[in-house]
């Protein structure tokens, strides 16, 4: 069956880094768009970051631009979300989740299968 | 960026009635591209609707969706148990992707 796996969470001091993995079964994981999508503690979901199904684009919100680095092996069926120079407000728990449709579909940025999710917290 | 405004912040229903949630968008959806999430408390969101009034899979139709331009609707018929939860919208017709505040529907 589908499945996503997040691993790689923490508690991390403000400034410090945490890369985040996500290990993908059960679909054609290249030939979809991926995205990271954080829900800071009893809020709602954010959108962080997404990358192309064959790691040509990029793109960020706007607050983790150039602190976040999102990338793929698609090889090995995995997402990664480098995290650096982390503030306080980057505490949350992150997802990645799978699109309905793959890549340049309509219905590429709409996800039907999610991970369980890691805990990311940044404390002194 | 699409600011979703959902309403009413909490909804206390019972059991068998019906619920409806509403998204209200800052500027109209492209394409009709609105989706409605449901999330219950230490579990990841379930997707239910998307583009507008489409069931995800394994969706039971007592859950519907509608709407146009900047105003969405979700509708659950005769509520059960294990429909209570927060629910989100989400757009992604336009970039970045945003989602709605969200909208807790709780036992009454």
């Amino acid at each position: 069956q589908v499945q996503l796996v997040e691993s790689g969470g923490g508690v991390v001091q403000p400034g410090g880094s945490l890369r985040l993995s996500c290990a993908a079964s059960g679909f054609s994981f290249s030939t979809y768009g991926m995205p990271w999508v954080r829900q800071a503690p009893g809020k709602g979901l954010e959108w962080v970051a997404f990358i192309r199904f064959d790691g040509s684009n990029k793109y960020y919100r706007d607050s983790v631009e150039g602190r976040f680095s999102i990338s793929r092996d698609n090889s090995k069926n995995t997402l990664f979300l480098q995290m650096n120079s982390l503030r306080a407000e980057d505490t949350a728990v992150y997802y990645c989740a799978k699109p309905v449709g793959g890549a340049d579909t309509s219905e590429g940025l709409v996800f039907d299968i999610w991970g369980q999710g890691t805990m990311v917290t940044v404390s002194s | 960026e699409i600011v979703l405004t959902q309403s009413p912040g909490t909804l206390s229903l019972s059991p068998g009635e019906g619920a409806t949630l509403s998204c209200r968008a800052s500027q109209s959806v492209t394409s009709r591209y609105l989706a409605w999430y449901q999330q219950k408390p230490g579990q990841a969101p379930r997707l239910l609707i998307y583009g507008t009034s489409s069931r995800a899979t394994g969706i039971p139709d007592r859950f519907s969706g509608s709407g146009s331009g900047t105003d969405f609707t979700l509708t659950i018929s005769r509520l059960e148990p294990e429909d209570f939860a927060v629910f989100y919208c989400q757009q992604y017709g336009d970039s970045p992707i945003t989602f709605g505040q969200g909208t807790r529907l709780e036992i009454k």
